[in-house]
């Protein structure tokens, strides 16, 4: 299975402290996405790194990837209680149709 | 808001009824999908449309049955679901299938079946 796995399933941390969550996957990918969902609603697109990219930043976001690993983190600096939520991380392969999600890390930043 | 609206946001339906989940976009993409997120499992890809047409069906039982009339809408017809149908129904929508592109979703319809 091409399924990304994100480490913790879950975290909680105070506000102002920095984030870390990781995606391991299994095959080549063409490019991994990060995504947030807010509890019982759709999800929304954080960041996109390409194979052929190692790092990628995004105001409070900051993306790696490993694909030597297959893996790839996501840390959120300075965090706020707003950015509670589920995070994902979805693989895609090349030329493939299928995006892949993991299971997800669930975020909880106390005020 | 995303440019993908779903509805009904929630559905509450008996194991005999036949309904039907809407969605649209207004985003000019050409892909379409629709997505099962249950309790504690990973989003399941059900299905993907591609300039209308279907090109992958994820092994999904037939009690569920999409339709795509035009690149900006995607139905999911459903009859005689399982309780463990249950579930948020999430559509989403990219500009192609095969590209470096981000897939946008809809807020997604909450299915109870009774």
């Amino acid at each position: 299975s091409q399924q990304g796995e994100e480490d913790p399933q879950a975290l909680s941390i105070q506000e102002g402290e920095n984030a870390t969550m990781n995606c391991s996957y299994k095959t080549s990918i063409n490019n991994l996405q990060w995504y947030r969902q807010n509890s019982g609603r759709g999800l929304v697109h954080l960041i996109l790194i390409r194979s052929n990219e190692r790092e990628k930043h995004s105001g409070r976001l900051r993306v790696t990837l490993d694909t030597s690993k297959k893996s790839s983190s996501l840390l959120i600096t300075a965090s706020r209680a707003a950015d509670t939520a589920s995070y994902f991380c979805a693989t895609r392969k090349g030329g493939s149709e299928k995006l892949v999600f993991g299971k997800g890390t669930k975020l909880t930043v106390n005020p | 808001e995303t440019g993908v609206t779903q509805t009904p946001r929630h559905l509450v339906m008996g194991m005999t009824n036949k309904k039907s989940l809407k969605c649209e976009q207004h985003l000019g993409h050409n892909a379409m999908y629709w997505y099962k997120q249950s309790a504690k499992k990973p989003l399941e890809l059900m299905f993907v449309y591609n300039f209308k047409e279907q090109t992958e069906n994820n092994s999904v039982p037939s009690r569920f049955s999409p339709e795509c009339p035009n690149s900006s809408h995607l139905f999911l017809h459903l009859h005689t679901l399982q309780p463990e149908d249950s579930a948020l129904y999430l559509c989403a929508s990219s500009q192609e299938v095969s590209t470096n592109t981000e897939a946008f979703f809809g807020q997604g319809t909450r299915l109870t079946v009774v």
